[in-house]
């Protein structure tokens, strides 16, 4: 079952904070998210596999609800480089296909 | 090391031909995945290797689209009797055996048929 995203889009200032969500009407197995620029290939940023999960590096971060149905990709004080697709992702088990959202589509500029 | 790598770049054909693309994997990397992805879409599950043999080839959309990996390494994705919507950038990706998370990517083949 695809996961639902939101927002489609969002366009933000350098410096400022946005938050992507990715939801589903069944638990989710896992959560993958990726990044994908502009005629590149998408690329890993983290998966998270248990209910009540949080994990980070630098400052992207995500977590995982207690129920598995939702996800949130958290981006602090973005940058520049910042820009790009950011897509969702399940699979049922960590090893298997991933499905991927639609997408949210993120521009930061100066 | 070198990435995964797909050939080629950009593949023009008309309605009707056939054709093949290529992904090389990370080497020692021993599942991969083909996706496709059309504009302003996530990529689109299609097929998934562990080792030589389909571990789930659920996402083929018809019986015109054939994937093989016959030593387990490099892949080939044929599609017969092309149709203008089978146009879309398809990817490849491959992940080491012993992780369980990250899909490595490739740069893609963009697939136009007229």
């Amino acid at each position: 079952q695809q996961p639902v995203q939101s927002p489609q889009a969002v366009i933000l200032r350098e410096g400022e904070d946005a938050v992507i969500n990715c939801s589903s009407s069944k638990a989710l197995y896992s959560v993958h998210w990726y990044r994908q620029k502009h005629g590149e290939a998408p690329v890993f940023l983290m998966i998270l596999l248990k209910g009540g999960e949080q994990k980070g590096h630098d400052k992207i971060s995500a977590s995982f609800n207690e129920k598995k149905q939702q996800s949130s990709l958290y981006l602090t004080a973005s940058q520049l480089s910042y820009s790009g697709t950011y897509f969702c992702g399940t699979s049922k088990t960590s090893y298997d296909k991933v499905i991927f959202g639609p997408g949210t589509s993120l521009s930061v500029i100066p | 090391g070198a990435g995964v790598s797909q050939t080629p770049s950009n593949k023009v054909t008309e309605k009707g031909k056939y054709v093949e693309l290529r992904c090389d994997p990370i080497s020692g990397h021993t599942a991969l995945y083909w996706y496709r992805q059309s504009l302003g879409q996530g990529p689109e599950f299609l097929i998934y290797f562990q080792g030589t043999g389909a571990a789930d080839d659920s996402g083929l959309p018809n019986d015109r689209f054939f994937a093989v990996r016959p030593e387990g390494s490099v892949s080939t994705l044929k599609i017969q009797r092309t149709e203008r919507g089978d146009s879309a950038v398809y990817l490849c990706a491959s992940r080491a055996r012993d992780r369980g998370d990250e899909q490595f990517f490739g740069p893609g083949t963009r697939l136009t048929v007229l």
